[in-house]
């Protein structure tokens, strides 16, 4: 079965710090890769995703991610976090062939004004 | 139309209660998901449909019983439940069955059992 591993439970940072949230899978085979954020209230919506070609894929409001295969890695980054990307995100991963996303614990990222 | 419409917003019940949740898209989603979310916690998966039929139940207990009357609605019928199933119910639906597809979620149905 399928496993994801946020590292981070919470954290915090000040505006226009650089984020990078990990996140690592335990699945042998092809992956699709996902990851969702919650905005307090809200509901999950889609940063960006991966499903084959360049790993280094971009999404909304300025995230990024990078899927390292040898790493079974796919950690989101931003170069300058902005008060309102305050929010829990979730990485999740879904085997090729099936429809199970599963989802990372995720990571509470407060950030002060 | 992009959206997951989930109903109703919040739920109160007890425990001899007989309620449902409801959930219906419009994007032509062949699809449905149910995932329940406890506070503080990620979506674990409880029931998939594709095209219509059941193709995934995560050992869920018989006191959830889903239905998709149509490709468009999935309903989740709530019998004789517990206060530990108090948890924010999310619908969600994808355009194909397989893992290539991005998930789209409703904003969920909170349930609290009494």
């Amino acid at each position: 079965a399928q496993s994801v591993s946020q590292h981070n439970h919470h954290v915090i940072l000040s505006e226009a710090a650089s984020l990078e949230l990990g996140c690592n899978y335990s699945y042998g085979g092809t992956v699709n890769l996902f990851w969702y954020v919650q905005y307090p209230g809200q509901h999950l919506q889609l940063l960006l995703k991966y499903f084959s070609g360049d790993p280094l894929v971009k999404g909304i409001k300025g995230f990024e991610a990078e899927f390292i295969k040898s790493k079974f890695s796919f950690n989101l980054r931003k170069p300058s976090v902005q008060w309102s990307d305050t929010a829990e995100y979730f990485c999740a991963v879904n085997a090729n062939a099936g429809n199970m996303l599963t989802f990372g614990g995720g990571t509470r990222l407060m950030v002060k004004p | 139309d992009t959206e997951v419409t989930q109903t109703p917003k919040h739920l109160v019940m007890g425990m001899t209660n007989k309620k449902s949740l409801k959930c219906e898209q419009h994007m032509g989603h062949r699809a449905m998901y149910w995932y329940k979310q406890k506070a503080k916690k990620p979506p674990e998966l409880m029931f998939v449909y594709s095209y219509e039929k059941l193709s995934i139940n995560e050992s869920v207990p018989s006191r959830f019983s889903p239905e998709c009357p149509n490709s468009s609605l999935l309903n989740l019928h709530l019998h004789a439940l517990q206060p530990e199933d108090s948890a924010l119910y999310l619908c969600a639906s994808s355009q194909g069955t397989t893992g290539a597809n991005v998930l789209t979620f409703g904003a969920g149905s909170r349930l609290t059992v009494l």
